[in-house]
């Protein structure tokens, strides 16, 4: 069984600061995803991963395989993008996920 | 909107009850899933159907028991339930692999 870990759990910036977030896991995936998810509950997908890095406009993903980890960045930072931010990996086909605890993020204007 | 829909999105049931909660897919995915989220735990996996057919199921207990009618529509159906299993319950679909999508969930209390 997958073990996926995300650090920081609580992370408190000012706007417009650079956010770094995370995430490592512990047996080969296929993909690895990153997923908001608002007060309310509804989950959104950020991105989708299995090598490199990928942007979309001031989020960042980027994934080394090798060493089983992944990092989410948020340049600009704005309080819209308060939310929790949660890593999650799948090991193949049509596999549910595996995730991690998730990273509440409060950015404060 | 993400084109996965669930009803009800609120629930209180006693422990008694049986009950069922819906999830319905307008993006034409071969595969759904529930996932449950519990207070202060990770989101955890509970059912994966692939083409109508259950490909996992993740040691949940025979009190939840679910049912994929077709690629579009998938049934939690809740009986005899503990106050333990009050949660988030989310459903997700996808093509194959790809992205999932995620529903809005149903907020489940059970008294």
């Amino acid at each position: 069984k997958n073990e996926v870990e995300q650090s920081p759990q609580n992370l408190t910036a000012q706007e417009g600061e650079f956010i770094t977030i995370n995430c490592s896991y512990s047996v080969g995936i296929s993909a690895l995803h990153w997923l908001q998810q608002h007060p309310g509950g509804g989950i959104v997908s950020l991105f989708m991963l299995s090598s490199g890095k990928k942007k979309h406009g001031r989020l960042i993903a980027t994934i080394n395989i090798q060493e089983k980890h992944s990092s989410l960045h948020i340049t600009a930072s704005h309080p819209r993008d308060s939310a929790v931010y949660i890593c999650a990996v799948n090991g193949g086909g049509a596999d549910g996920l595996t995730f991690g605890k998730g990273t509440h993020l409060i950015i404060q204007p | 909107e993400t084109g996965v829909t669930q009803t009800p999105r609120h629930l209180v049931m006693g422990m008694t009850n049986k009950k069922s909660l819906k999830c319905e897919q307008h993006l034409g995915h071969n595969a759904m899933y529930w996932y449950k989220q519990s207070a202060k735990k990770p989101l955890e996996l509970m059912f994966v159907y692939n083409f109508k057919e259950q490909t996992e199921n993740n040691s949940v207990p025979s009190r939840f028991s679910p049912e994929c009618p077709n690629s579009s529509h998938l049934f939690l159906h809740l009986h005899t339930l503990q106050p333990e299993d009050s949660a988030l319950y989310l459903c997700a679909s996808s093509q194959e692999s790809d992205t999932q999508y995620f529903g809005p969930g149903t907020r489940l209390t059970v008294l």
